[in-house]
């Protein structure tokens, strides 16, 4: 089944520890991404890559690092956790970034 | 800014009426698609209109596309409670390696 597939789901987590949420996508994607959804904010674009070795800050990448070592992963790392960044998060891929987006099902993080 | 901005920002109909959602953006694009968003889930792509058409149907949904305007409508005709949900619409710019999601519009579809 062709999916993007985000881990872990749920996360309680303390100001500072380093934590990484994974991503991985099994349809061969060139194009992913990552947004966080705030209420009233809608969804903002943190990091997005346009293939292997290739990534570039979207909107909101302060506090955020990702990596594109292989095509189908796509790790968001946070180093220095904030309570700011307490949010739910969405990884999505696309064929091309002129195409559609499949998203991943969701992390909600919380900092406390 | 090219984000897209839906309009209503919530609305409620009954079963079987037509619901229709705005969106407007600032600056000229290469599409535009429209996403739903069941409660706290992922987003499900559910049109995609390039610059160069004015109109996509699929299924009950239609998508209309005015680019004199920087205006686009999402059409659900003989709702469901199924439809239920928060729609997006988001923008790709000519130039652009970004897809830029608007606030959303939250539909009750009441039995």
């Amino acid at each position: 089944e062709a999916q993007v597939t985000q881990n872990p789901r749920y996360l309680i987590t303390v100001t500072g520890k380093k934590l990484t949420v994974t991503c991985s996508q099994n349809m061969n994607h060139e194009y992913m991404s990552w947004y966080r959804q705030d209420p009233g904010l809608g969804l903002r674009q943190i990091y997005y890559s346009m293939n292997v070795e290739v990534t570039d800050k979207g909107d909101v990448p302060e506090g955020y690092k990702v990596s594109r070592k292989e095509k189908r992963n796509f790790p968001l790392i946070l180093e220095s956790p904030s309570p700011n960044q307490t949010s739910l998060y969405f990884c999505a891929s696309s064929p091309t970034r002129r195409t559609e987006a499949f998203f991943g099902q969701g992390t909600r993080l919380t900092v406390v | 800014s090219q984000q897209g901005e839906e309009d209503p920002q919530a609305l409620s109909i009954q079963e079987g009426e037509n619901a229709t959602m705005n969106c407007s953006y600032k600056t000229s694009i290469n599409n535009l698609q429209w996403y739903r968003q069941n409660s706290g889930r992922g987003l499900v792509h559910l049109i995609l209109i390039r610059s160069n058409e004015r109109e996509k149907h699929s299924g009950r949904l239609r998508v209309t596309l005015d680019t004199s305007k920087k205006s686009s409508s999402l059409l659900i005709t003989a709702s469901r409670a199924a439809d239920t949900a928060s729609y997006f619409c988001a923008t790709l710019g000519g130039g652009s390696e970004k897809l830029v999601f608007g606030k959303g519009t939250k539909l009750t579809v009441n039995p």
